[in-house]
């Protein structure tokens, strides 16, 4: 079986310009996440989708930050306009229902902006 | 909020040795969930163990190990018998009731033949 696919592996940019990133979970998972991981800091939670909606967006910066999970299935996260400082690993993880405990990451997109 | 305290930027240990690694957090909650996240160069998040607050006893996964002092709020993961490919970034995190998980900054360990 498949883990959770994301892609591209890695993104460069420069600022000012859009990116978007494609998450695929694992199949029949229902709840999938979008975290930030900055150099050298852990991951931090921007969007948490159950099914297609999204029911914790509290910290997605909204003015430059969106997202989708249209069918329930696949999700994009998008920048536009990027900025340095979005410059991290963006890494997607889904979960069946809301057990964390069991919870599957994906490898990650790493956007660098210049 | 719920803060996660990793002291140790980067550790070593040799292969076959024993290792510890740190870590506290800060909570005035009861019930909660810690976990011990491995990510090697690839970039994926790996779980490597978790701990439930209510349970006393120390979660054991083969080499790896934890030791959980809920009134220290500490929660430190042995790894035993090291071997290469441990060797990656070493995430503790913690989870209240809600779904959302608060990771520390993280721990380098380097294995040395």
């Amino acid at each position: 079986e498949a883990g959770v696919v994301q892609s591209p592996r890695y993104k460069i940019i420069e600022k000012k310009q859009p990116v978007a990133f494609w998450c695929n979970p694992i199949s029949g998972h229902n709840t999938l996440y979008w975290y930030r991981q900055n150099l050298g800091q852990g991951p931090e939670l921007l969007i948490r989708y159950e099914n297609e909606e999204a029911v914790d967006d509290s910290q997605l910066p909204k003015d430059r930050f969106s997202a989708e999970r249209l069918k329930g299935v696949d999700s994009t996260l998008k920048i536009q306009p990027a900025e340095l400082g979005d410059s991290a690993v963006y890494l997607c993880a889904s979960s069946l229902g809301t057990e964390v405990e069991k919870l599957f990451f994906g490898s990650g997109t790493q956007l660098s902006v210049l | 909020a719920q803060t996660v305290t990793q002291s140790q930027p980067e550790m070593s240990v040799q292969e076959a040795e024993t290792v510890t690694l740190s870590c506290t957090y800060d909570t005035s909650e009861s019930d909660y969930y810690l976990f011990w996240y491995k990510q090697p160069p690839s970039r994926q998040m790996i779980l490597v163990i978790r701990q439930e607050a209510y349970k006393q006893q120390n979660a054991t996964e083969n080499r790896f190990s934890v030791n959980f002092q809920k009134a220290a709020k500490s929660f430190s993961l042995k790894i035993s018998d090291s071997q290469l490919g441990d060797a990656a970034m070493y995430f503790c995190a913690y989870k209240n009731s809600g779904y959302a998980l608060n990771f520390g900054k993280g721990t380098s360990l380097l294995v040395t033949p």
